[in-house]
């Protein structure tokens, strides 16, 4: 069956601390993202990738940065956390071209105080 | 600007009824769409896929059609149970580099 595993389902972070949220997949899959989800938003892309160490801006990288070192580890990383960085985060992957069928997480709810 | 609209953007039902959520895009080139199914809490899981050539496509109590001249598409849910009780996503995959659009979902809410 196949897996992407999120570390942390909920965090309490303060504002300025630095965040890690990992993401592990077991699929062997090419791609992975991170989005995050917020009401009234709908689903929004991060940060790709598409090969190990490779990486690309999706359409809110700002605040974030990511590392992907193994091909099925990827990292989204909040070096300063804010309070409108409260929200869900959704890692997944995917195999081949950018249109095949994303597995997710189950997601990784991040609060800053 | 590519775009995918859902609607409605809730909708309440009783169980064993059937309801119709709506997708229309306007994304070009147009690759293929996907709806999710997103239950609270947890990750979106893939539904159904559908391409350019195809209409109709069922998975279980689930039917989705899609009308590429309108740009539209719909999922059909028959004889609704409490589990279907979640948000559905679509999502609109470009023909071109590995661009993916996602609507805002439609939250699903079934009652006993």
């Amino acid at each position: 069956d196949v897996k992407v595993t999120q570390s942390s389902r909920y965090l309490v972070k303060r504002t300025g601390e630095k965040v890690f949220l990992e993401c592990v997949q077991d699929m062997d899959h090419e791609n992975m993202f991170w989005y995050r989800q917020d009401p009234g938003l709908g689903l929004r892309l991060i940060y790709f990738s598409y090969d190990v160490k490779m990486k690309e801006k999706g359409d809110i990288p700002e605040g974030y940065s990511v590392s992907r070192e193994k091909k099925e580890r990827f990292s989204l990383i909040l070096e300063s956390a804010s309070t409108n960085q409260t929200s869900m985060y959704l890692c997944a992957s995917s195999q081949g071209a950018g249109t095949g069928e994303l597995f997710f997480g189950e997601g990784s709810r991040l609060t800053v105080l | 600007k590519n775009q995918v609209e859902q609607s409605p953007q809730s909708l309440i039902i009783l169980e064993g009824k059937n309801c119709t959520l709506q997708c229309n895009y306007t994304v070009s080139p147009f690759s293929n769409l996907r709806w999710y199914k997103q239950d609270t809490g947890r990750g979106p899981v893939s539904l159904t896929i559908m391409t350019f050539s195809e209409n109709t496509k069922s998975n279980g109590r689930y039917t989705a059609t899609l009308d590429a001249d309108t740009k539209q598409s719909s999922l059909h849910i028959t004889a609704s149970q409490l589990s279907d009780s979640a948000s559905y996503i679509c999502v609109v995959s470009l023909n071109a580099g590995n661009m993916l659009t996602f609507g805002g979902g439609t939250r699903l809410m079934v009652k006993p």
